[in-house]
């Protein structure tokens, strides 16, 4: 099994534009979780999915970042327009079932730094 | 608010001396207690997941344990190895809730 997989492993972009992360969970996985990691704030869930549906999204930041899901096999973290203080390495995770007795299983994640 | 509090914050540790920390999280409501290492550039990787009151897991040289009831969870590592070098990552859920808390972590630094 390939793990969990992200794309862009690192990301450099001007603030204004537009950022898109993706991630593809292990098969069989049905719930998938976003986070970020700063220094300030360690490791928070932005969003999480479970069988492709939204079910907490209380961490998303503000209107700027969004999150979809269209199968099982692919979710996109986007944000617009992307501000400096984004800068972080984002994390995908799956886990097989919906609630908080399963491991989750990170991906590499990816490095964004807006300047 | 949830505080899912980790001590030491940093650790270090001669090789080949047994080692322990502490994860603290509110009593009430317990669902379950995760716990993670971080190695420098990498992901985290799931070590344990624990539900009940009094649970002993171990993996190798590692080993945790539970009490739900005055909410802690102790990680040991026996024998330490410079490979064990890492951040180590406790994760709470409490019944009703969708997601896991993460604590701030333990950075623990085997020195050979």
């Amino acid at each position: 099994d390939a793990g969990v997989i992200q794309s862009p492993r690192h990301e450099v972009t001007e603030m204004g534009q537009e950022v898109t992360l993706r991630c593809k969970p292990i098969s069989g996985h049905n719930s998938l979780f976003w986070y970020r990691q700063t220094m300030m704030r360690g490791l928070e869930l932005l969003i999480y999915f479970n069988n492709n549906v939204p079910i907490d999204d209380s961490g998303m930041p503000e209107d700027r970042f969004s999150a979809k899901m269209p199968n099982a096999s692919f979710s996109t973290l986007k944000i617009q327009p992307s501000e400096p203080r984004d800068s972080a390495v984002y994390f995908c995770a799956s886990s097989l079932g919906r609630r908080g007795t399963s491991e989750q299983y990170f991906g590499p994640g990816t490095r964004l730094t807006v300047t | 608010i949830l505080n899912v509090e980790q001590s030491p914050q940093s650790l270090h540790v001669q090789e080949g001396d047994s080692t322990n920390f502490t994860c603290s999280f509110p009593s009430s409501n317990f669902y379950a207690l995760h716990w993670y290492r971080w190695e420098t550039a990498k992901s985290p990787e799931a070590l344990f997941v624990m539900t009940l009151n009094g649970d002993e897991k171990k993996k190798g040289r590692i080993s945790a344990t539970l009490n739900t009831k005055e909410g802690y969870s102790y990680l040991y590592i026996k024998g330490s190895q410079p490979e064990d070098s890492a951040t180590y990552l406790c994760a709470f859920i409490r019944q009703g809730a969708q997601k896991l808390v993460f604590g701030q972590g333990t950075r623990l630094t085997i020195n050979p």
